[in-house]
């Protein structure tokens, strides 16, 4: 059964930082592309960033861009998100998800719960 | 940006009821479309990819149709564990965007 669980959110001050974690189990970590996706009220499901099997091959939402960066560690099977400058419009529940992956464009099929962040003062 | 706009945003429905959700995409994007089931205080659920195809282990009730620009999500006939927000997704292009979401509610 394929699991994702994050962690390391929380409440943090505008200009803060935080790192996102996504430990995975379940199936070939090292194999597959992910991906993190945030929901909120505000702006609904946004996908912010995504990395290739191996790590070499990144790409982020414009919003994010210079300020966040996903990374992984294949021998820990963990998906990584580092969070800097953060703003007001971060706030959300950050979900680590699972691409697909195959032949022609994908996307993501499993999804972990979620780990919250709060921007706020 | 490739914009996904859905209709309705909300959807008053029976037990039974056919039930079809559309999903207008702002530019071509062939079949390169998804659908996910989220229900309260969990995470999306795969029900559709490559707006036709089913998702593993999801309900031969859930069927979707469409390419190009304009799809559709049916379900042909509502259970109660149906009761939920969809959430259309198109991985045509970067960055990949959603639709705003149709909830599904009681009538």
């Amino acid at each position: 059964e394929v699991q994702l669980v994050e962690s390391g959110g929380g409440l943090v001050q505008p200009g803060g930082s935080l790192r996102l974690s996504c430990a995975s189990s379940g199936f070939t970590f090292r194999n597959s592309w992910m991906h993190w996706v945030r929901q909120s009220p505000r702006e609904g499901l946004v996908w912010v960033s995504r990395i290739s099997s191996d790590g070499t091959n990144t790409a982020y939402a414009d919003s994010v861009e210079g300020r966040f960066t996903i990374s992984r560690d294949n021998a820990k099977n963990t998906l990584y998100l580092q969070m800097t400058s953060l703003r007001a419009e971060d706030t959300g529940l950050y979900y680590c998800a699972r691409d697909w992956g195959g032949y022609g464009p994908t996307s993501v099929d499993y999804w972990g719960q979620g780990a919250l962040v709060t921007v706020s003062s | 940006d490739i914009q996904m706009t859905q209709s309705p945003s909300t959807l008053s429905s029976s037990v039974g009821d056919r039930v079809t959700i559309t999903c207008r995409a702002s530019q071509n994007i062939n079949s390169w479309l998804a659908w996910y089931q989220q229900k309260p205080g969990r995470a999306p659920n795969l029900l559709i990819y490559k707006a036709s195809s089913l998702g593993s282990g999801v309900p031969s009730r859930f069927s979707g149709t469409g390419s190009g620009t304009e799809f559709t999500l049916t379900i042909s006939s509502l259970q109660p564990d149906d009761f939920a927000t969809y959430y259309c997704h198109q991985y045509s292009g970067w960055p990949r965007t959603f639709g705003g979401g149709t909830t599904v509610d009681m009538k």
